[in-house]
């Protein structure tokens, strides 16, 4: 059975500081998406990785997948407050549906 | 174009009521799942529709729980005799019909239906 692990599970940051999010999954996978939800909002596609080694990056963070190390990681460069939210990766099972790792909530404090 | 959407946004329901839950899809789009998500975890996998065909129950959670899809767009989630642990946010997604390039099959997701029973 797949799982899906994220750490750490709240997040609490310093404008302008770096920090990285784990996302650690149990069997073999090679796509993987990170959403990003605002409180009482829905889920807001951030990235989608499909292949070893794929590196995106938007504005202040980037995505990268590591299939062999069955990783993904999310790092945030220069903290800014906007930034404020729940992060989730979800894992594509390889068939249709997506097991979502419990999301790392973040607070950047001014 | 429109996303997904989802009605109503907000449900209250007395504990023993039945409730139904509805997700318009982008249209075009064949695959539609559908998640609960309760308070600060991530969101679970309740079903999946391909067309009007449920091809995946596995992920609800008693007999009291029904989705249908009849003609392949709007889908419905029903809940009868709803209890106090069937409260969450109940997410509706859709997808592309075929797969992206390089093996993708990104979800889109609906704002998603609150559901609080009392």
């Amino acid at each position: 059975e797949l799982k899906v692990e994220q750490n750490p599970l709240f997040l609490s940051m310093q404008e302008g500081k770096n920090y990285t999010i784990y996302c650690n999954y149990s069997t073999t996978s090679d796509r993987l998406y990170w959403y990003r939800q605002d409180p009482g909002k829905s889920l807001e596609s951030l990235f989608v990785l499909l292949s070893n080694g794929a590196v995106k990056q938007e504005g202040r963070l980037m995505a990268s997948l590591d299939t062999k190390a069955r990783l993904s990681t999310l790092h945030i460069t220069a903290a800014v407050h906007d930034l404020s939210a729940t992060y989730f990766c979800a894992v594509d099972s390889g068939t249709y549906k997506y097991i979502f790792g419990t999301g790392t909530r973040l607070k950047v404090l001014a | 174009g429109a996303g997904v959407s989802q009605s109503p946004r907000y449900k209250v329901a007395k504990r023993g009521q039945d409730v139904a839950l509805r997700c318009d899809p982008i249209s075009g789009h064949v695959s539609l799942f559908w998640y609960q998500q309760a308070l600060g975890q991530g969101p679970e996998f309740l079903t999946y529709f391909q067309n009007e065909a449920q091809l995946d129950k596995s992920g609800l959670p008693s007999d009291r729980f029904f989705a249908e899809r009849p003609e392949g767009s709007v889908s419905t989630l029903k809940i009868q005799r709803t209890q106090q642990e069937d409260s969450a946010v109940y997410l509706c997604a859709s997808s592309f019909p075929r797969r992206l390039a390089g093996g993708g099959n990104e979800q889109f997701f609906g704002p998603g239906t609150r559901l609080t029973v009392l």
